[in-house]
């Protein structure tokens, strides 16, 4: 079975720390995701990244970086926490021909 | 840019037909998923469908693409309280192959 996993299914931050969130996947995917999820937004895009070191950015960068220094993990970024940012982080990953496997979430609390 | 539209709520009796209903807008999408969410976990792929394709079925799953109006949906039947969750339809976009979602349709489903 392809696991993705994160690193922390929850996470209490100050506003203006540092904040990385890791995801891992198994399966050498090439493809890696980095979403958030509020609700009554859906899922939307932050981040995605098609190897190692390339990323793209997705439908709302602002406020995060990412980095791929392995093919197996794909790491979010928030350089400076806000309150804005407490959500839920889903990251998923996939190979060119599969659907997009995801991993458990992290929610993300910013005090 | 690329768009999925869903319905946000829908609540059925247990034992009843659950109809889940989704509308996209980029025709040239390969494949179209379904993915279920339970409370607090990540997203899991339930289904997905080619475009070429009209209709899949899957045990007390079917899927039905019209192409041509861009509306897939998605039929429980005999609609379980373990059915009860929110589901994604998404849709593989043309271009670069990433996944775009709708925002989830939280079913409920009542004793």
């Amino acid at each position: 079975d392809v696991k993705v996993t994160q690193s922390s299914r929850y996470l209490v931050k100050r506003t203006g720390e540092k904040v990385f969130l890791e995801c891992v996947q198994d399966m050498d995917h090439e493809n890696m995701f980095w979403y958030r999820q509020d609700p009554g937004l859906g899922l939307r895009l932050i981040y995605f990244s098609y190897d190692v070191k390339m990323k793209e950015k997705g439908d709302i960068p602002e406020g995060y970086s990412v980095s791929r220094e392995k093919k197996e993990r794909f790491s979010l970024i928030l350089e400076s926490a806000s309150t804005n940012q407490t959500s839920m982080y889903l990251c998923a990953s996939r190979s060119l021909n599969t659907e997009a496997f995801f991993g458990q979430g992290t929610r993300l609390t910013v005090v | 840019g690329e768009d999925v539209e869903q319905s946000l709520f829908l609540s059925v009796r247990e034992g009843d037909s659950s109809v889940i209903n989704c509308t996209y807008t980029d025709s040239s999408s390969t494949y179209l998923y379904w993915y279920k969410q339970e409370p607090g976990a990540g997203l899991q792929l339930l289904t997905y469908i080619f475009s070429n394709m009209d209709m899949k079925q899957d045990q007390r799953l079917t899927v039905l693409l019209n192409k041509k109006d861009k509306h897939l949906s998605l039929r429980i039947a005999d609609t379980q309280t373990g059915d009860s969750a929110i589901y994604f339809c998404a849709e593989r976009e043309g271009s670069q192959g990433n996944l775009i979602f709708g925002k989830g349709t939280k079913l409920s489903v009542k004793p």
